[in-house]
């Protein structure tokens, strides 16, 4: 079965760092992926996606995909305190319909002050 | 203002009942989908819908239904057949013409005692 892959956490991170949010996936023939950032009792909110390899940069949040490893990358540069949130990776699998996301469990992330 | 709503916020129903979750966009998204969150799991897709009058199973559509009569609503129904019903369900949308990105609503929360 085709997957997306994410250490649970938690990963906790002094307030200034940069967090360092990581995902796998299972299908070399994967394409587009996303970030959601989702805080407690809250819906998952589009932060990030990225379609080709190598990085793209939004403000503090750089994406950074890797085809050839099958891994895709989230970093949160001078993390804040309201960054903490469970971050979940999604990727439209290969062979799938082209409508139809793969989430991972999701990570926690904490910052602390 | 344009969004995804959902209602009602908190549901709480008796086993044996059926309950149906409201999900409406003002976004002329295309696409619209159902998910389905429990505590330590990612997001299961329930079901999901590209056009008026279509619509089609996700990866856990059992004790679940759908109707798309109008392009701005999708609601589903938790049937009693439906075995863990207590959960988090979220609606998103997607523009179809244009990406990938699909954008959640606030979310529902269920609870079947």
């Amino acid at each position: 079965q085709k997957e997306v892959e994410q250490n649970s956490g938690p990963l906790s991170v002094p307030e200034g760092a940069i967090a360092s949010l990581n995902c796998t996936y299972s299908d070399r023939g994967s394409q587009s992926f996303f970030w959601y950032r989702q805080y407690s009792g809250k819906s998952p909110e589009l932060i990030m996606f990225i379609y080709s390899n190598g990085d793209k940069e939004d403000g503090r949040f750089t994406a950074q995909l890797n085809k050839a490893s099958q891994y895709v990358s989230l970093l949160i540069r001078d993390s804040q305190p309201s960054d903490s949130a469970t971050y979940l990776c999604a990727g439209v699998l290969s062979g799938g319909s082209n409508y139809k996301l793969t989430f991972g469990k999701g990570t926690l992330l904490t910052v602390n002050p | 203002d344009g969004g995804i709503t959902q209602s009602p916020k908190y549901l709480f129903r008796k086993e044996g009942q059926n309950v149906t979750l409201s999900c409406e966009q003002n976004l002329n998204h295309d696409a619209m989908y159902w998910y389905r969150q429990d505590p330590g799991q990612g997001l299961r897709l329930i079901y999901y819908s590209q056009i008026v009058n279509d619509f089609q199973k996700g990866d856990i559509a059992e004790g679940y239904s759908v109707s798309r009569e109008k392009k701005e609503s999708f609601p589903l129904t938790v049937t009693s057949a439906q075995k863990n019903p207590t959960a988090f369900y979220l609606c998103a949308s997607r523009r179809v013409t244009s990406s990938y990105e699909q954008y959640f609503g606030p979310g529902t929360r269920l609870t079947v005692t």
